[in-house]
């Protein structure tokens, strides 16, 4: 079945440190997959998406690479802000299922 | 456009007491979806409807029921509530785009207690 593994948090940085968020899966057929980010109270937002092997999805300095070869989808931004601080979730959507299924999620926190 | 709106935003129930959750959205999508939300799981889905007049089981059906009103409505009942049901609790909508499922958007959630 399809699964989605991610770095447990929560994740501590420094204002304009970088950030790495691991993300593997396993899936049948050609999954895509999602980043998506809950702030607190709030419901899920997408942040990003990869449909196919190599795509890239970027967005408000995040991106993530859909990598085949290694089942991975890591999250990454160059310069995190006090306003990133949110739980991250990677997903990924498998037609066969018409579902998402999600990792357990990451807590990044950013202190000033 | 609201996109997808759920209430009540919160509920505190006994155990053994009913209640529905409501969900609707205005993007015409054709799927919808419940999902539960607990600490260190993820999300994990309840139900889903695929179109309007269907609905299947999700990973963790037990205890819930859902009715797919019309395009727009999706509810979810729990008709005696349980302890192990406290959780947060997310509607979700969709539709396919070049025959694939595309992202999902969500409502606010429910946060609800069962004492």
């Amino acid at each position: 079945g399809n699964s989605v593994t991610q770095m447990e948090g929560p994740v501590t940085l420094s204002e304009e440190a970088f950030l790495t968020i691991n993300c593997t899966y396993t899936a049948t057929g050609y999954p895509s997959l999602f980043w998506y980010v809950q702030y607190p109270g709030e419901g899920l937002q997408l942040l990003l998406k990869a449909t196919k092997a190599d795509d890239k999805g970027s967005n408000k300095g995040f991106e993530a690479t859909y990598r085949k070869e290694t089942t991975s989808f890591h999250l990454e931004k160059g310069s995190v802000q006090v306003s990133d601080s949110a739980v991250y979730f990677c997903a990924l959507s498998n037609t066969g299922r018409r579902a998402l299924t999600f990792g357990s999620g990451t807590r990044l926190q950013v202190q000033p | 456009n609201a996109g997808v709106t759920q209430t009540p935003k919160f509920q505190v129930l006994k155990t053994g007491q009913s209640m529905t959750l409501q969900c609707a959205q205005d993007m015409n999508h054709n799927s919808m979806y419940w999902y539960r939300q607990d600490p260190g799981m993820g999300l994990r889905l309840i139900y889903y409807s695929a179109s309007e007049g269907t609905t299947d089981k999700g990973e963790v059906p037990n205890g819930y029921n859902v009715s797919r009103l019309n395009k727009r409505e999706f509810s979810l009942r729990l008709e005696s509530a349980a302890p192990s049901q406290t959780s947060v609790y997310f509607c979700a909508s969709t539709d396919k785009v070049m025959g694939a499922y595309n992202e999902q958007f969500f409502g606010p959630g429910t946060r609800l207690t069962v004492l």
